[in-house]
C-alpha cells in the first residue's frame, strides 16, 4: 500500500503557467522528498523537507508542508514544456530512510 | 561523477527462470536501496542495506527474491522461480547517509513470459 496520495493524477498546462501538486500522507514523517521522472528513466531528486520546515525552494520549485493536515504541496512556477515528466512525494518514516512513494501526479507542458 | 548504474536495462525470460539484476551504487555510498515499480505506481521499496548488511528486507514480497552486497559497494538482486506478476521495473538507488537525498539509477525493465 501507498503512504502518499497525489492529486492531481494528471494535469495538463501550457507553457509559462504555474503548476501545483498535492501530497497527503498517513503517518507522521521524519522528512518528505519530491522526485521528477521522466519516461523510461530514474527518478531525479528535486527537494527535501524536514518534519521542522514548512517552505523551500529551490530555483522555480517552491515546497510547502503542513504536519498539522499531513499534506505537502509543490508549485512549479513558469513551467516549460521540459518539465513534462510525472512528479512523486515521498516520505521517510524511520531512521533508514527508505522512501514510500505515492503514486505521482503526470505533468503535460505544451508550448 | 558516474551516478548509480544498473544492468541490464531491460531483460525478458520465461517464467520459472532465474534472475539476477545488479546495481552499482555512487562511489562512497553507503546506504543503498532497491525499490519495484509497477506501470502507472509510485516505486514500492524492497530491501536496504547499510554497508554489507540488509538493515531492512521488509519490502521483499515472498522468499524467492533475495538481495546481497558483499564487499559494501555493487548489490545485485535475485529472483527465483519467476513469475508473471514479477515483472516490473527494478530501481536501486543510493545515498551518502539516511538523511541525504536518494540518487537512482535507470532501472531495469523485467519482464516474464
Amino acid at each position: 500500500s501507498q503512504q502518499g496520495e497525489e492529486d492531481p493524477q494528471a494535469l495538463s498546462i501550457q507553457e509559462g503557467e504555474n503548476a501545483t501538486m498535492n501530497c497527503s500522507y498517513k503517518t507522521s514523517i521524519n522528512n518528505l522528498q519530491w522526485y521528477r521522472q521522466n519516461s523510461g528513466r530514474g527518478l531525479v531528486h528535486l527537494i527535501l523537507i524536514r518534519s521542522n520546515e514548512r517552505e523551500k525552494h529551490s530555483g522555480r520549485l517552491r515546497v510547502t508542508l503542513d504536519t498539522s493536515k499531513k499534506s505537502s504541496s509543490l508549485l512549479i512556477t513558469a513551467s516549460r514544456a521540459a518539465d513534462t515528466a510525472s512528479y512523486f512525494c515521498a516520505m521517510t518514516t524511520d531512521s533508514w530512510g527508505k522512501l514510500q512513494f505515492g503514486a505521482g501526479t503526470q505533468v503535460v507542458v505544451t508550448p | 561523477g558516474a551516478g548509480v548504474s544498473q544492468t541490464p536495462s531491460n531483460k525478458v525470460t520465461e517464467k520459472g527462470k532465474y534472475v539476477e539484476l545488479r546495481c552499482d551504487p555512487i562511489s562512497g555510498h553507503t546506504a543503498l536501496y532497491w525499490y519495484r515499480q509497477s506501470l502507472g505506481q509510485g516505486p514500492e521499496f524492497l530491501i536496504y542495506f547499510q554497508g554489507t548488511g540488509a538493515a531492512d528486507d521488509s519490502g521483499l514480497p515472498n522468499d524467492r527474491f533475495f538481495a546481497v552486497r558483499p564487499e559494501g559497494s555493487v548489490s545485485t538482486l535475485k529472483i527465483q522461480r519467476t513469475e508473471r506478476g514479477d515483472s516490473a521495473v527494478y530501481l536501486c538507488a543510493s545515498s551518502a547517509n539516511t538523511n541525504q537525498p536518494q540518487h537512482f539509477g535507470d532501472g531495469t525493465r523485467l519482464s516474464i513470459l
